[in-house]
Order: structure tokens, then C-alpha cells, then sequence
């Protein structure tokens, strides 16, 4: 069973343009939603988390976009640049914390010069 | 300060071939971490130890076993490969978010 579903698969943004990954999830008892960025060959590095406690949070050109009875949250990537291109990761965990998270299957981000 | 590290980088075993991934964090970590990555399966939890002398099973852990060392250390256990076992390995330790190793690639034909 996904608990934590993820579109899209890939994504292709021009440079400057906005890019949006979205993410569901099942269980009511997740209480922390991280976002992941991994470049190849290198482990995934935290982007950005937010707790339902906020429907929005932003850090630089990030932004995590929260709405609880929707059960869904969004990664805004705003004015993207070439070194964006990633794979981007959303999660949810139980317990506020970062401990088991449940992984989206992930979302390969290219961004054209 | 190295944060989490994994050896080896790579490596490829032959079916029923044994092999342990090491890993270790400097961060004096409590909660200690072992995934799997596949292709469009994002990364699931195999096994997990949520401090020293504890380990719990994730989502995934048939065909695995794990050692808690001591706090630094935690090493994934394949007893016997199989071909279904090729795939990148993540460590990861938590404080207030995961940090993850480098990865191993795993092959086994």
C-alpha cells in the first residue's frame, strides 16, 4: 500500500518558470512533511519540511504548500534554475519527528537553459 | 565532521553470495536508518534502530538482517543475494531531520 503518492514522474521546466510537485497521503496520523532533493549519485539532502500546524512555508525559492483536509501538501520550486534538476522526494512521518519516514516514489526535475 | 558514511561504494555478488554494507555517523545520533532505492519506488525503509541496542523492521526487511555496533555504527546483513537485491543502499541517521549517507550500489547477477 503507497501511503504517500507523488505526481508527477518527471517534469521539464524552462529556466525562470515555476515548478510544482505534488504529493497525497493516507494516513491522518502524519505530522511531518518533509521534501528531499537528491542529484545523481548522492543521497537525499533535506529541502524543506513543514508541519500541519501551517499551510504554507517558504525558504528562499521554496515553498511547501499544506492543506490538511485535502490530505495533500506541494513543492513550489519558484523562478527555477539548471541546477535545480534533481529528483525531489516528498515523505510523511507519525510522531512530529523525522524518524520512518514513508518516501513518494519520487519526481525527476529538469529545468532547460 | 564526516556526517554519515557508507562502504563500499560499490559492489556486485553472485546469487547466494553474503556480503555486509557498513555505515557509520559522527553526529551522535540516536536513530540509525537502512533503505532501499529502486526506480520509480522512491526509497522504503528496510531496517531501523531507534537507539543503541535496538532495531526494529520497516517495510521491506525480508532477506536482510542488521547490527547496531554501538551508537556510531550500524551495518545491513545480505545473507544470501539475490538478484532482487540489486539496487542502491542509503544509510541515514536523525536528530531533528534524516541525514543520508553517500549510498552503495549493489549488483547481484
Amino acid at each position: 500500500q503507497q501511503q504517500v503518492k507523488q505526481s508527477p514522474q518527471s517534469l521539464i521546466v524552462q529556466k525562470g518558470g515555476i515548478s510544482i510537485i505534488n504529493c497525497a497521503y493516507e494516513n491522518t496520523a502524519f505530522d511531518y512533511f518533509p521534501w528531499y532533493q537528491q542529484f545523481p549519485g548522492k543521497g537525499p539532502a533535506l529541502l524543506i519540511a513543514i508541519r500541519p500546524d501551517v499551510s504554507e512555508k517558504k525558504e528562499g525559492r521554496f515553498t511547501i504548500s499544506f492543506n490538511k483536509s485535502a490530505k495533500q501538501f506541494s513543492l513550489h520550486i519558484m523562478d527555477s534554475q539548471p541546477g535545480d534538476s534533481a529528483t525531489y522526494f516528498c515523505a510523511a512521518s507519525k510522531g512530529g519527528s523525522a524518524r520512518q519516514l514513508t518516501f513518494g516514489s519520487g519526481t525527476q526535475l529538469t529545468v532547460l537553459p | 565532521n564526516a556526517g554519515v558514511t557508507q562502504t563500499p561504494k560499490f559492489q556486485v555478488l553472485k546469487t547466494g553470495q553474503s556480503m555486509t554494507l557498513q555505515c557509520a555517523q559522527d553526529m551522535n545520533h540516536n536513530s540509525m536508518y537502512w533503505y532501499r532505492q529502486d526506480p520509480g519506488m522512491g526509497l522504503r525503509l528496510i531496517y531501523y534502530s531507534a537507539s543503541e541496542g535496538t532495531t526494529d523492521k520497516g517495510e521491506v526487511p525480508n532477506g536482510y538482517n542488521v547490527s547496531r555496533l554501538n551508537k556510531r555504527e550500524f551495518s545491513l546483513r545480505l545473507e544470501s543475494a539475490a538478484p532482487s537485491q540489486t539496487s542502491v543502499y542509503f544509510c541515514a541517521s536523525s536528530d531533528l531531520k534524516q541525514h543520508f549517507g553517500p549510498g552503495t550500489r549493489l549488483t547481484v547477477t
